[in-house]
């Protein structure tokens, strides 16, 4: 029973250089998101997705772009990385309900951008 | 706009011994309210959630927490700590507006030690 599964697990970029980290759900899931974590300010919300096909912006979107091909997938990418895009990445999903429902977490890709 | 505020950064508590962690909340309506425990190198995981009736709310792990609408507050307890409950807990509110659901405002989290 998977779950959640981010891949890859760590990364080191360049400034400047691009790169896309894959989020991988088996349980069903209608909605996906890609927060980040940092230090002292919980997570935040970066995109998020309601459905195959579809993409919204969350809390802090800029230098980030998301696309959700597949139902299972939610990919988010770098363009063109920066050291304030060093952090802890994670995925989440969750279904559908009369109210909001428990998000389910992958283990997280922890990226450092030198 | 909905918040989230976890005034207590670090923790440490003795093994054993009774917790408390305090969440204050501000959302306008009636409000979705988690809490989540990470463990190093993990994801979060749900320890209890609340969206209506019953006030008080148990949990995994031993865990309770009561919604006080009063104090806009969502406090994590648990009687007797484990050495295993050390993590960072956090707490989460969220809300039912149509379109996305689900988008979870996150406090900043509370680092829990546990001493021997």
């Amino acid at each position: 029973n998977a779950g959640v599964t981010q891949t890859p697990k760590f990364r080191v970029l360049k400034t400047g250089q691009s790169m896309t980290l894959l989020c991988a759900q088996d349980m069903n899931h209608e909605y996906m998101y890609w927060y980040r974590q940092d230090p002292g300010m919980g997570l935040r919300l970066i995109h998020y997705s309601v459905g195959e096909g579809t993409t919204a912006k969350g809390e802090v979107p800029d230098g980030y772009n998301v696309s959700r091909l597949k139902k299972q997938n939610f990919l988010l990418g770098l363009e063109s990385a920066a050291p304030s895009q060093t952090s802890v990445y994670f995925c989440a999903s969750s279904s559908t309900g009369t109210g909001p429902s428990p998000l389910h977490f992958g283990n997280g890709t922890r990226l450092t951008v030198t | 706009a909905q918040s989230v505020t976890q005034p207590d950064i670090h923790i440490t508590v003795s093994e054993g011994a009774s917790l408390e962690l305090r969440c204050n909340y501000s959302y306008g309506a009636t409000p979705y309210l988690f809490w989540y425990v990470q463990s190093p190198g993990q994801g979060l995981q749900l320890l209890l959630k609340y969206f209506s009736g019953d006030t008080l709310v148990q949990g995994i792990k031993g865990f309770e927490a009561e919604f006080k609408r009063s104090q806009s507050s969502f406090n994590l307890r648990k009687p007797s700590v484990h050495w295993s409950d050390a993590a960072e807990y956090f707490c989460a509110v969220g809300s039912n507006y149509g379109g996305a659901t689900n988008k979870l405002i996150f406090g900043t989290g509370t680092l829990l030690a546990v001493q021997p």
